[in-house]
């Protein structure tokens, strides 16, 4: 069966541009979340949708950064005047079940953001 | 979430079992210890969770002590493929997984 998927696996953006990151999450997922991966470190928790409803966006960085899933399945991350410091691999993942932590996350296989 | 600890890196000949520690000393009565592995260049991977039992599945095994303080991921017969990055997360399923820094596992042939 078809696993997340993320669109485009690679991003080169001028710093400024704004950007848009998608998600396909695994059909009928209930939730799904955003991460940010800096290199060599852990994904780090940017933001949580049960359905359509955004619960936690606790994670994200600044008022640039804006996700949305309107209609429950697909998700896009939406950077605004990106920065430097956003260059980054944006993790997507989904989970049959609700709740932030939400037992096991199916993770897609990001996308390389690089800002110049 | 409980607040986990590993070692940052670990070597593990091919064929044999590779035991991943964890401390997680805080971590409270309703959180669980999950396991995830990233390997280069792809999204985590889940690999398996519990509470207070040892639990085994087609991938791993996971030791946890009594006192619930510590676990052990155990892969029991490592290969080339497992060499990943392993993570060690105690969570409630209330709050956003936290990942850290994980232990690095390489499987030397």
């Amino acid at each position: 069966g078809a696993g997340v998927s993320q669109s485009p696996r690679y991003k080169v953006a001028k710093r400024g541009q704004d950007v848009a990151l998608r998600c396909d999450p695994i059909s009928g997922h209930v939730s799904l979340f955003w991460y940010q991966q800096a290199l060599g470190q852990g994904p780090e928790f940017l933001t949580y949708f049960q359905n359509e409803a955004q619960l936690d966006k606790s994670g994200l960085p600044s008022d640039r950064f804006f996700a949305e899933r309107p209609e429950g399945s697909v998700s896009t991350l939406k950077i605004q005047r990106t920065q430097q410091e956003d260059s980054a691999v944006y993790l997507c993942a989904s989970s049959s079940k609700s709740g932030t932590g939400s037992y096991e996350q199916y993770f897609g296989p990001g996308t390389r953001l690089t800002v110049t | 979430d409980a607040k986990t600890t590993q070692p940052p890196s670990m070597d593990c000949a091919e064929g044999r079992a590779a035991n991943l520690p964890c401390n997680h000393s805080t971590i409270s009565g309703n959180e669980y210890v999950y396991w995830y592995r990233q390997i280069h260049s792809q999204g985590p991977q889940y690999i398996i969770h519990g509470l207070k039992n040892n639990e085994t599945n087609e991938m791993a095994s996971l030791i946890i002590t009594e006192d619930r303080k510590s676990s052990t991921l155990i892969l029991p017969h490592a290969t080339l493929r497992d060499t990943a990055v392993y993570y060690c997360i105690g969570d409630s399923g209330n709050t956003p997984l936290v990942f850290g820094k994980g232990t690095r596992l390489s499987v030397i042939a």
